[in-house]
């Protein structure tokens, strides 16, 4: 799987759009780019996943460099139960062997009053 | 809530005990996972089930044992662990299909302490 490189700290005012970068330089043609989320004291939480277009869904908007080099996850109004470890991982599908993610250090996204 | 419910939410043992971490999911996905997840670091993959097949060890020692009975249940049973092993673990689950990606669905994990 593709490496990723995302900034180990964010701060975001509430309700404005948080919007959080990841280099994927590395990635391949058959690697999706996932986006989860962790708070404090929970599991990780999926929030959306693409592989070549622009995906949004009720959470977030991801946004994918026409090359794939890199992307971004934008949260529209951040709220202060936004605060939490953002992690972009890409992933290529592997049938019968599950769909194992390996996860970076991620980003840190503090959302302030 | 989650949809992935991991039992015991906490549990303290020793270092000679045996003790068993169990995870459940009813939403017909057919790939398992355990993570390990030490304080303020990221979630580190162990073992993968599919089919309840083991598919993917990534070399985790074997006072660690991992048991899928069957397509809905999956244990890790823990034998003379060492104080260092004291950490957040971490079930999901997903559909294991190519194609359209496949999201992983996590549990709220255990919270293991070895005295």
């Amino acid at each position: 799987d593709a490496k990723t490189t995302q900034p180990p700290s964010m701060d975001c005012a509430e309700g404005r759009a948080a919007n959080l970068p990841c280099n994927h330089s590395t990635i391949s043609g058959n690697e999706y780019v996932y986006w989860y989320r962790q708070i404090h004291s929970q599991g990780p939480q999926y929030i959306i996943h693409g592989l070549k277009n622009n995906e949004t869904n009720e959470m977030a908007s991801l946004i994918i460099t026409e090359d794939r080099k890199s992307s971004t996850l934008i949260l529209p109004h951040a709220t202060l139960r936004d605060t939490a470890v953002y992690y972009c991982i890409v992933r290529v599908n592997q049938r019968n062997s599950g769909y194992a993610l390996n996860f970076g250090k991620g980003t840190s996204l503090l959302v302030t009053p | 809530d989650t949809e992935v419910t991991q039992t015991p939410k906490h549990l303290v043992m020793g270092m000679t005990n045996k003790k068993s971490l169990k995870c459940e999911q009813h939403m017909g996905h057919r790939a398992m996972y355990w993570y390990k997840q030490k304080a303020k670091k990221p979630p580190e993959l162990m073992f993968v089930y599919s089919y309840e097949k083991l598919s993917i060890n990534e070399s985790v020692p074997s006072r660690f044992s991992p048991e899928c009975p069957n397509s809905s249940l999956l244990n890790l049973h823990l034998h003379a662990l060492q104080p260092e092993d004291s950490a957040l673990y971490l079930c999901a689950s997903s559909q294991d299909r190519l194609g359209g990606g496949s999201p992983l669905h996590f549990g709220n994990g255990t919270r293991l302490t070895v005295t």
